[in-house]
C-alpha cells in the first residue's frame, strides 16, 4: 500500500536561511509526488511535482525538491525563507490510481 | 477565473440533523473528492468521482453521502450518523482521473462544529 511519511511536525528557520521540509515514500511502482502549501483557513495550494525525469524539480514561490529514489525521499527545500513561507505544508504520492495518499503535514515557521 | 467553490465557509450542525455542503467547479475537470481535515492527521479522503453519475467511497465514507448529477457540483451531506463531524472539509477536483500526474485543485473549505 501507498504510504507517505513526513517526521517533522513543526520546522523553524530564520528569515534568509536555507529550509528543508523532509518527506518519505513507499509504493511499490513509479511514484507520482506532489507538495502543497496551506495558509491559515484556506484550502491546499499546488506547489510543485514529480513525475520522471530530473531529480531535481523547481515549483512555485522559489521551493524546489529533490526526488531520491534510493532514500524513497522527496524533501522540499528553498535557498533562502521567507517569514511569509510560514505555512502548513503536505506532501503527497500517487501511485495506480488518481487517488492522492497525504502526509500529515509539516508546519513551517520562520522568524524574522 | 477558474476554481473551485465552496460553500458555506463556516456551518454549524445541531443534534440529529444532516447538512450539506456545496462544492461547484468551472475548470472542466472530470474528477472530484471530498476530504477531511483533522489536526495532526492530514486529509482523509471520504468520496471521488470520477465522472458524471458516479462515485466511489474513500477512506472514511460511513455517515457521509454525495451525488455527482452534474460535472459542475459535488454537494457532500453529512449525515446524522456521523458521530464525530467537526473539522474541516476540504473539496478538491482535477483534470481527469486517468491521468494520475496532474495536480488536484482545491477550494478553501468548509469548517463545520457542533452546536
Amino acid at each position: 500500500a501507498q504510504s507517505v511519511a513526513q517526521p517533522e511536525d513543526q520546522v523553524n528557520v530564520a528569515e534568509g536561511n536555507p529550509l528543508t521540509v523532509k518527506c518519505t515514500y513507499s509504493v511499490s511502482g513509479n511514484p507520482y509526488l506532489f507538495w502543497y502549501v496551506q495558509y491559515p483557513n484556506r484550502g491546499l495550494q499546488f506547489l510543485l511535482k514529480y513525475i520522471t525525469g530530473d531529480n531535481l524539480v523547481k515549483g512555485s514561490y522559489g521551493f524546489e525538491a529533490e526526488f531520491n529514489k534510493s532514500q524513497t525521499s522527496f524533501h522540499l527545500k528553498k535557498p533562502s525563507a521567507l517569514v511569509s513561507d510560514s505555512a502548513l505544508y503536505f506532501c503527497a504520492v500517487s501511485e495506480v490510481t488518481d487517488k492522492l495518499i497525504f502526509g500529515t503535514g509539516t508546519r513551517l515557521q520562520v522568524f524574522p | 477565473d477558474g476554481g473551485i467553490t465552496q460553500s458555506p465557509k463556516y456551518l454549524f450542525r445541531k443534534e440529529g440533523q444532516n447538512v450539506t455542503l456545496s462544492c461547484e467547479q468551472n475548470l472542466n475537470h472530470d474528477a472530484m473528492y471530498w476530504y477531511r481535515q483533522d489536526p495532526g492527521q492530514g486529509l482523509r479522503l471520504i468520496y471521488y468521482s470520477q465522472i458524471v453519475n458516479d462515485f466511489q467511497k474513500g477512506d472514511i465514507a460511513e455517515g457521509y453521502s454525495v451525488s455527482r448529477e452534474k460535472k459542475e457540483s459535488f454537494p457532500l451531506t453529512v449525515t446524522s450518523a456521523q458521530k464525530n463531524p467537526t473539522a474541516f472539509y476540504l473539496c478538491a477536483s482535477s483534470i481527469d482521473h486517468r491521468t494520475q500526474n496532474q495536480p488536484q485543485h482545491f477550494g478553501d473549505g468548509t469548517r463545520l462544529s457542533i452546536l
